[in-house]
């Protein structure tokens, strides 16, 4: 089975500070996915990779980067956090080349910006 | 904590009844879809899929069935267990090989015993 583990599930941060969100994965996915994910709004792209230092924004990048240093890894980074940057944050991985693949998710980051 | 169940439309079944969970989505060009399941405190599981050349697929206990004339997905699922409570979302692929998916806001299934 793939396993997607992202390394806290509670975290509480102060605004201001700089939050490094980790992600890791076991199955030697190319592709990584991060996203929030806050009531009403459902699951919210923030940036992808689909290689080793690769990376394209999804629909919600301001305010955060990412860092792929290698495969198994992809890191969210909250440059500044933000009152409004407190929600569920969720990787997911998926194999390609083939397309048509399911993404994996981890259980999440349940991340709270005081 | 708070839920993602919150705000959801609910399906609200009895134990050992037949669920159908439905989901239209947004774009005709989508050619991959996907059904997941969230349970409280963890992230979306991976149900079952199905490829715009097919209108039906069937797993243990769940089947999907696809509508591209209208647009409709949906999920059945048999003899619904108290463990089958859970936010169900379907994703849809408009990004070919980066895979990239546009997910529904998902529906709470609630199981009564």
């Amino acid at each position: 089975d793939v396993k997607v583990t992202q390394s806290s599930r509670y975290l509480v941060k102060r605004t201001g500070e700089k939050v490094f969100l980790e992600c890791v994965q076991d199955m030697d996915h190319e592709n990584m996915f991060w996203y929030r994910q806050d009531p009403g709004l459902g699951l919210r792209l923030i940036y992808f990779s689909y290689d080793v230092k690769m990376k394209e924004k999804g629909d919600i990048p301001e305010g955060y980067s990412v860092s792929r240093e290698k495969k198994e890894r992809f890191s969210l980074i909250l440059e500044s956090a933000s009152t409004n940057q407190t929600s569920m944050y969720l990787c997911a991985s998926s194999f390609t080349p083939v397309a048509n693949q399911p993404q994996h998710f981890g259980d999440g980051t349940r991340l709270s910006i005081l | 904590g708070e839920s993602v169940g919150l705000h959801l439309p609910t399906l609200s079944v009895q134990e050992g009844d037949n669920s159908i969970i439905n989901c239209a989505y947004s774009n005709s060009a989508s050619d991959y879809f996907i059904w997941y399941k969230q349970e409280s405190g963890k992230g979306p599981q991976f149900i079952i899929d199905i490829r715009s050349n097919m209108d039906k697929r069937q797993g243990q206990r769940v089947t999907v069935l696809l509508n591209k004339t209208v647009k409709h997905l949906s999920l059945q699922i048999a003899a619904t267990q108290p463990g089958d409570s859970a936010v169900y979302f379907c994703a849809e692929n408009y990004g070919g090989a980066t895979n990239k998916l546009i997910f529904g806001t998902g529906t709470l299934l609630a199981v009564q015993p």
